[in-house]
């Protein structure tokens, strides 16, 4: 079975633009998730959905932004970029709503904004 | 809120000596609790979780975990370590109920394991 796949892989960008990343679930699993990497702050959660509807959402501006689609596959959207948007972007799968599904990770985007 | 501390950034043990990662939680509820592990440049992979039942838990690579239910740990174990369990470690914690909660993550400990 394939793993949970991200593109691009690495990504730089000037502040002010703004990114879109993608992610494909491992086939079967119907919920993503998102996540933020950075040194200072570790895994920092963005947000969740499932089939379709978002079903979490982390503490982060309304500039971060994510859909999901009928396929599963994930978007998330970062407008207006900032320095501080320079991180890992992790997505991870699960095959069903059940809290207690551990989460299959992706290998990331590495976003770096100049 | 639930939350997560992993008390110490690194630690370092020589091979073939046991190791212990350190996990303790905070959440209103039952937790469901995980360790994950990530290697340079890769995502973050699975190694096991506690539901419900034995305390115990058995995981990938060998890998266990304690869960303390008095004490609010999860320590993660394992008896004879290796220079390739030199990695960057992960506890996580989400409440166990129908609310639909996050998973929250703590910082991470980096394990270094001396040859």
């Amino acid at each position: 079975k394939a793993g949970v796949t991200q593109t691009p892989r690495y990504l730089i960008k000037t502040r002010g633009q703004q990114v879109t990343l993608s992610c494909s679930p491992i086939s079967g699993h119907r919920s993503v998730s998102w996540y933020q990497q950075t040194p200072g702050q570790g895994l920092q959660f963005l947000f969740e959905y499932f089939s379709e509807t978002q079903r979490n959402k982390g503490n982060f501006p309304g500039r971060f932004s994510g859909r999901q689609f009928s396929n599963s596959r994930s978007e998330m959207n970062v407008s207006t970029l900032e320095l501080g948007d320079s991180a890992l972007y992790l997505c991870a799968s699960s095959g069903t709503s059940g809290d207690y599904n551990e989460q299959f990770f992706g290998p990331g985007t590495r976003l770096t904004v100049l | 809120a639930q939350s997560v501390a992993q008390p110490e950034d690194q630690v370092n043990v020589a091979e073939g000596n046991p190791l212990t990662v350190k996990c303790t939680y905070s959440v209103s509820g039952n937790p469901y609790l995980f360790w994950y592990v990530q290697y340079p440049n890769r995502g973050l992979q699975f190694l096991l979780k506690y539901i419900t039942g034995d305390n115990l838990v058995k995981g990938s690579y060998g890998f266990e975990a304690e869960f303390n239910k008095s004490q609010t740990s999860f320590h993660l174990k394992k008896p004879s370590a290796l220079v390739s369990d030199s990695a960057l470690y992960f506890c996580a914690v989400r409440v166990a109920s129908s609310g639909n909660t996050p998973l929250v993550f703590g910082k991470g400990t980096r394990l270094s394991v001396i040859a």
